[in-house]
């Protein structure tokens, strides 16, 4: 029973260079988000997807993309990666989103030198 | 702007000493209060969901309860095993997806 699976657990990145975080669930959920932790500070949401081809920002979308294409897997894709975007990745799924519970993936540490 | 504060940020606590935890939050209005724990080196795991004020619940040492423009995150007799960072997060009535985390509360428990 997997659930959410991301890899790659740690990654370093020079400035400028690319690279995409995967994501993956088992458990059929429609929604599925990508967040980010800085250090001492909340999550905050970058971009969600409610279904196969339907994707939306968040809070912090800028430098990022995302897409969609089966209900199992949600990359995120770093595009010209900054310092400002070392952080914690976490992919996270729910089966219907609105009030139901998030289930979180292992996360990724990122750090971009 | 809809918002979520936790304090304290971080809190240490003798095993069997009793304290609570609080996030209080500004929304226009709120659909859900969520509570998670989160262990060094992971992802966030669920505890509980509060949905209106007055309710409350509770998982073995835990309670977690909701007024109007706050929730407590009740520990009683804690044990080392407690220690973790706890985050609260809210998702308001104006939002369809889109959840609000606080920072987070660090707990440790001393033997």
């Amino acid at each position: 029973n997997a659930g959410v699976t991301q890899t790659p657990k740690f990654r370093i990145l020079k400035i400028g260079q690319s690279m995409t975080l995967q994501c993956t669930q088992d458990m059929n959920h429609n929604y599925m988000y990508w967040y980010r932790q800085d250090p001492g500070m909340g999550l905050k949401l970058i971009y969600y997807s409610v279904g196969a081809g339907i994707t939306d920002k968040g809070e912090v979308p800028n430098g990022y993309n995302v897409s969609r294409s089966t209900t199992e897997d949600f990359p995120l894709r770093l595009e010209l990666a900054a310092p400002s975007q070392t952080s914690v990745y976490f992919c996270a799924s729910n089966p219907t989103g609105s009030v139901e519970k998030l289930f979180f993936g292992s996360g990724t540490q990122l750090s971009v030198l | 702007e809809d918002q979520v504060t936790q304090s304290p940020e971080a809190l240490r606590l003798q095993e069997g000493e009793s304290s609570s935890l609080n996030c209080s939050y500004t929304v226009s209005g709120l659909r859900g209060l969520f509570w998670y724990r989160q262990d060094p080196g992971k992802g966030p795991e669920f505890l509980f969901t509060l949905y209106s004020a007055g309710e409350e619940k509770e998982k073995e040492r835990l309670k977690a309860t909701l007024t109007k423009k706050e929730s407590f995150l009740h520990i009683t007799a804690p044990k080392p095993e407690d220690s973790a960072t706890y985050l609260c997060a809210v998702l308001p009535s104006s939002s369809a997806s889109k959840i609000i985390f606080g920072s987070g509360t660090r707990l440790s428990i001393r033997p």
